[in-house]
């Protein structure tokens, strides 16, 4: 069971919006950055945001972080076939000393 | 351009132990902490562990903890996992990762994976 908790699965349409939820405690999400990755298939995840709302160079606007106490969402704009990937959502909690990951949603683009 | 590689994954038998190295390269390696990151097959991620850029401090999750031990050869440009007594559940792709530190705590760039197979 994973410290930070995502739901299994969203889907949409082409071209619609969808959030993707990370919950967690005031031992990680509530004092720490978040981050979230994105990871097609077959492949090594790769960064879409950092500390929360920050996108690296080469991630387009469509991709956009919130945090808000101890909950964390991914929103995903103009939705396109290849956005189906598995989205994880990241943090250091400081009561473990450890780092922690959700447990990944797996997006569907219907 | 930054590049991670992963080797030494394999096939081992339970109780065994097996040495993953990460050579790094595309930038100032003692600048960053590095991690281990694995991923069961059909699984979530895991984080496994930690080592900060100078190698003075460790961290690793429990489910490895007194297993696994992470160091780092900064004139090499190197960080490595030894894997003791490894168990059935440890099979899994494990992923090097270059961490974003101080004040934050992020991977921005990943290896590409080596596989570990622990079974009789």
């Amino acid at each position: 069971q994973s410290v930070l908790t995502q739901p299994p699965s969203v889907s949409a349409a082409p071209g619609q919006k969808v959030t993707i939820s990370c919950s967690g405690s005031s031992s990680n999400i509530g004092n720490n950055y978040v981050s979230w990755y994105q990871q097609l298939p077959g492949t090594a995840p790769k960064l879409l945001i950092y500390d929360n709302n920050n996108r690296p160079s080469g991630i387009p606007d469509r991709f956009s972080g919130s945090k808000s106490g101890t909950s964390a969402t991914l929103g995903i704009t103009g939705l396109q076939t290849g956005d189906e990937a598995d989205y994880y959502c990241g943090t250091w909690d400081s009561s473990l000393s450890a780092g922690v990951f959700g447990g990944g949603t797996k997006l569907t683009v219907l | 351009e930054v590049q991670l590689v992963e080797s030494g994954g394999g096939l081992v038998k339970p109780g065994g132990s097996l040495r993953l190295s990460c050579e790094a390269s595309g930038f100032i390696f003692d600048d960053f902490n590095m991690d281990w990151v694995r991923q069961a097959p059909g699984k979530g991620l895991e984080w496994v562990s930690s080592i900060t850029s100078g190698g003075s401090y460790k961290y690793y999750a429990d489910s490895v903890k007194g297993r696994f031990t992470i160091s780092r050869d900064n004139a090499k440009n190197s960080v490595s996992l030894q894997m003791n007594s490894l168990r059935a559940e440890d099979t899994a792709v494990y992923y090097c990762a270059r961490e974003v530190g101080l004040g934050t705590f992020y991977f921005d760039y990943w290896g590409q994976g080596a596989l570990v197979t622990v079974s009789s």
